[in-house]
Order: C-alpha cells, then sequence, then structure tokens
C-alpha cells in the first residue's frame, strides 16, 4: 500500500522568511514517481513538479527547491524569501508506475503574513 | 486556450436528490479522474477512466456514478446513496504515457446538501 504523510497541517511565517514543506512517503515500489501540488484559495490545483524514483538530483527554480531523498523516503520542497502569493496549500502526492493514480497527502497550509 | 472546465461552481442539493457534476476537457486527454476534498484533508479518489467507455472505481466510490460516452467529458453522479456528499469536487486529465504524466485539474464543483 503506498502512504504520503505530510505533517505539517499548518505553516505560518513572516514575509521573506523561507519555509520548508515536509513529505515522507512509503511504498513497495521501486519505480515511482512523486509530485508537489499547489492549491491556491481559488481551489484548482497546480502542478509544481515532478521527481521518478530513479533521478535523486535536487531541483531548484526560482525561490523553489526540491530535496528528493530515498534513503530517509522523503521529497521535502523548501520557499525561499517566501511572498504573500505563497500562501496556499500545497500536497505531495505519489504515483506508481503501474497506473496514473495519485496518493495525496493531507497537504500543509501556508500562510505568509505581509 | 486548452484546459478543463467543471460546472457549476457551486451547487446546493436538497437530500434524496442526485445531482450531476460536469467535467469537460479539450486538452485531449485519454485518461480523466474524480476526486473528494474534504475541508483540511487532502484529495481522494472517488472513479477513473483511462479511455472512453471504460472505467473504474477509485477508493470511496460509493454512492458515486460516472459515465464516459466522450474522450471530452466525465461526468459525476452524487446519488442519494451519498450519505455525505458536502465537499469540493475536482475533476482531472492526463495524457497517455504512463505514470511520468502529471494530472491537470479543473476549478472545482463545491457542494452543499441542505
Amino acid at each position: 500500500a503506498q502512504k504520503v504523510t505530510q505533517a505539517q497541517t499548518e505553516i505560518s511565517v513572516v514575509e521573506k522568511e523561507d519555509v520548508t514543506l515536509d513529505c515522507v512517503y512509503e511504498t513497495r515500489d521501486t519505480t515511482y514517481y512523486l509530485f508537489w501540488y499547489k492549491q491556491p484559495p481559488s481551489g484548482e490545483l497546480v502542478f509544481l513538479i515532478r521527481r521518478n524514483s530513479f533521478d535523486e538530483q535536487n531541483e531548484i527554480s526560482g525561490r523553489y527547491s526540491w530535496n528528493f531523498q530515498k534513503s530517509t523516503s522523503s521529497f521535502n520542497f523548501t520557499i525561499t524569501a517566501s511572498q504573500v502569493v505563497d500562501s496556499a496549500v500545497y500536497f505531495c502526492a505519489l504515483k506508481h508506475n503501474a497506473g496514473n493514480m495519485l496518493t495525496f497527502g493531507g497537504g500543509t497550509r501556508l500562510m505568509v503574513k505581509p | 486556450d486548452g484546459g478543463i472546465t467543471q460546472s457549476p461552481k457551486y451547487l446546493f442539493r436538497k437530500e434524496g436528490q442526485n445531482v450531476t457534476l460536469s467535467c469537460e476537457q479539450n486538452l485531449n486527454h485519454d485518461a480523466m479522474y474524480w476526486y473528494r476534498q474534504d475541508p483540511g484533508q487532502g484529495l481522494r479518489l472517488i472513479y477513473y477512466s483511462q479511455i472512453v467507455n471504460d472505467f473504474q472505481k477509485g477508493d470511496i466510490a460509493e454512492g458515486y456514478s460516472v459515465s464516459r460516452e466522450k474522450k471530452e467529458s466525465f461526468p459525476l453522479t452524487v446519488t442519494s446513496a451519498q450519505k455525505n456528499p458536502t465537499a469540493f469536487y475536482l475533476c482531472a486529465s492526463s495524457a497517455p504515457g504512463g505514470a511520468w504524466n502529471e494530472q491537470f485539474f479543473g476549478p472545482g464543483t463545491r457542494l452543499t446538501v441542505l
């Protein structure tokens, strides 16, 4: 069985602070894919990044960076110099190679205060 | 431009009524999905369809039904058998090619039972 845990249900920071959102996953598959999505107040999920299980390179995209560590089954997401527009719910999700279904974590609500 | 549309944005239902949520996509995607999101929780899969005229139950299919007569459309009916239907419903689609492809999401329908 697959499982994704986002232990932080809510995080509040002040603008310009760095913040890391944790994601821990469980799977018995050797090939799998990890995703991060952003859900702004409007409700629509926006795709941010995907990673396959064989690619442990960290990735940086502007103020966003992702740290994938298979040894700890974690795929953490860091926002540098947070902005008010980053306020949203962020979901980590896992997909195994045999199908197209996503298993979502419970989400982390990030509030960035001015 | 391409995307996923869901209607209506808000829907109110009296107990005992069936209601149908619309989902249309013009991305030419083969696979489509329905998710349910409850407050403060992650997304749970209701039904999915990999191809026209075929669909499978997800984790919480009881009290719901779907059809997939056209590639672009995947309507979800919430029946009176669904005991607690008040939730936010999200439709998604993905391109063929395997688990690597991300899912694209619609703006959602918020259903309230009166």
